[in-house]
């Protein structure tokens, strides 16, 4: 079965922390995704990665293939991140698989 | 900036009405998807098109049915709403194999 797994599923820090969200998954993708949702509920689309590293601003995405495993990581954490971030995969066709997601809260 | 649009936001109704969820882009995408979420859990496919005229269902199983007559316009329609399809929906396109994905901001549906 194609699985997605978050980890942690609730994180609480303070500002200025350094911030790091797992996600690995049960067999070979294509593509993987981490996505940020608001409490409004809309969602954004972050990062897709297929192998190495990606960063934006303070965010950063990394993936082991090998592993099956990738990391979203946040530098200089502010209470804006909050949300929930969400890692999905494409498990070598267009449609996604998604995680539960990672609620993360900062606080100031 | 995501040029992809859901009405309504929030939309309350009575058990038995019909209802269309709306959901427009305007990048001209191929790729459109229906997503179910429960609150504080994962996104469900429920519905998806690869093009006019082609739409399949998703992995979770929905009464819901949807059209895609036009490029732009992906609507997901109720005939006959009920309390169990209380949930949010979310619209999504893509421009084909491991592209981003676009979100609209969502339709938060109670049924009453």
């Amino acid at each position: 079965k194609n699985e997605v797994e978050q980890s942690p599923q609730n994180l609480t820090a303070q500002e200025g922390e350094f911030i790091t969200i797992n996600c690995s998954y049960s067999v070979g993708i294509s593509a993987l995704h981490w996505l940020q949702q608001h409490p409004g509920g809309g969602i954004v689309s972050l990062f897709m990665l297929s192998s190495g590293k990606k960063k934006h601003g303070r965010l950063i995405a990394t993936i082991n293939i090998q592993e099956k495993h990738s990391s979203l990581h946040i530098t200089a954490s502010h209470p804006r991140d909050s949300a929930v971030y969400i890692c999905a995969v494409n498990f070598g066709n267009e449609k996604l698989t998604f995680g539960t997601g990672t609620r993360l809260t900062i606080i100031p | 900036e995501a040029d992809i649009y859901q009405t309504p936001r929030y939309l309350v109704i009575g058990t038995g009405k019909k209802i269309t969820l709306e959901c427009s882009q305007t990048m001209g995408h191929d790729k459109m998807y229906w997503y179910q979420q429960d609150p504080g859990m994962e996104l469900h496919l429920i519905h998806y098109s690869y093009g006019v005229n082609s739409t399949e269902k998703g992995d979770l199983s929905s009464e819901s049915t949807v059209s895609r007559i036009r490029t732009e316009h992906f609507p997901l329609t109720l005939e006959s709403a009920r309390p169990s399809h209380t949930s949010q929906y979310l619209c999504a396109s893509s421009n084909g194999w491991n592209t981003e994905a676009f979100f609209g901001q969502g339709t938060r549906l109670t049924v009453v």
